[in-house]
């Protein structure tokens, strides 16, 4: 299992807000900034959040991110069906010293 | 643009060896540190190995550690991961990806993977 934990699945209606969430401990989450990441059917991961809650250029308001204590959170808003994908989220965690992921969460938009 | 790609995957033997590259273009390679990301079929992603910009500081997730070995050529704008004694569970694809920093660090691009299949 994943150090950082997710839900498996979320899913929510089209134009509705889901948030996803990522929990973790004070190795990793709690002193470290988290990123998010989104990979559609078949490709690469690509960055949606840094830092927390920074967007990359490119990356619609829609997208959000946020941190409090030992859990990060993900929020869509305006959801579409392109947004069908799976997310995880990321930090280093200093007891491992290693990259640890969260287990990655399905997001289907019914 | 920032472009990552990756190559020598394929299908090897358990206990077998195998070299992927990363070639880097848009970006000055030498200034960031990378990393190797892989993803087993229909899992997550885990995190694998990391390397400093001047090579001189090497990360390695504990199921690898011993059996694979990240490298750089900054000259050639190159990363390298040696797989060796491989076991069926490192069937993946490996992304190589680099790793930035502002406040902490992130993921900010990703190479589009090279399969590595161990089986008999």
């Amino acid at each position: 299992q994943s150090v950082l934990t997710q839900p498996p699945s979320v899913s929510a209606a089209p134009g509705q807000k889901v948030t996803i969430s990522c929990s973790g401990s004070n190795s990793n989450i709690g002193n470290n900034y988290v990123s998010w990441y989104r990979q559609l059917p078949g490709a690469a991961p690509k960055l949606l959040i840094y830092d927390n809650d920074q967007r990359p250029s490119g990356i619609p308001d829609r997208f959000s991110g946020s941190k409090s204590g030992t859990s990060a959170t993900l929020g869509i808003t305006g959801l579409q069906t392109g947004d069908e994908a799976d997310y995880y989220c990321g930090t280093w965690d200093g007891s491992l010293s290693a990259v640890v992921f969260g287990g990655g969460t399905k997001l289907t938009v019914l | 643009e920032v472009r990552l790609v990756e190559s020598g995957g394929g299908l090897v033997q358990p206990g077998g060896s195998l070299r992927l590259s990363c070639a880097a273009s848009g970006f000055t390679f030498g200034r960031y540190e990378m990393n190797w990301v892989r993803q087993a079929p229909g899992k997550g992603l885990e995190w694998v190995s990391d390397i400093s910009d001047t090579g001189s500081t090497i990360y390695y997730s504990d199921s690898v550690k011993g059996r694979f070995t990240i490298s750089r050529d900054n000259a050639k704008n190159s990363l390298f991961l040696h797989l060796s004694s491989l076991r069926a569970d490192d069937t993946a694809v490996y992304y190589c990806a680099r790793y930035s920093y502002n406040r902490g660090y992130f993921f900010d691009f990703w190479g589009q993977g090279t399969l590595v299949t161990v089986s008999s």
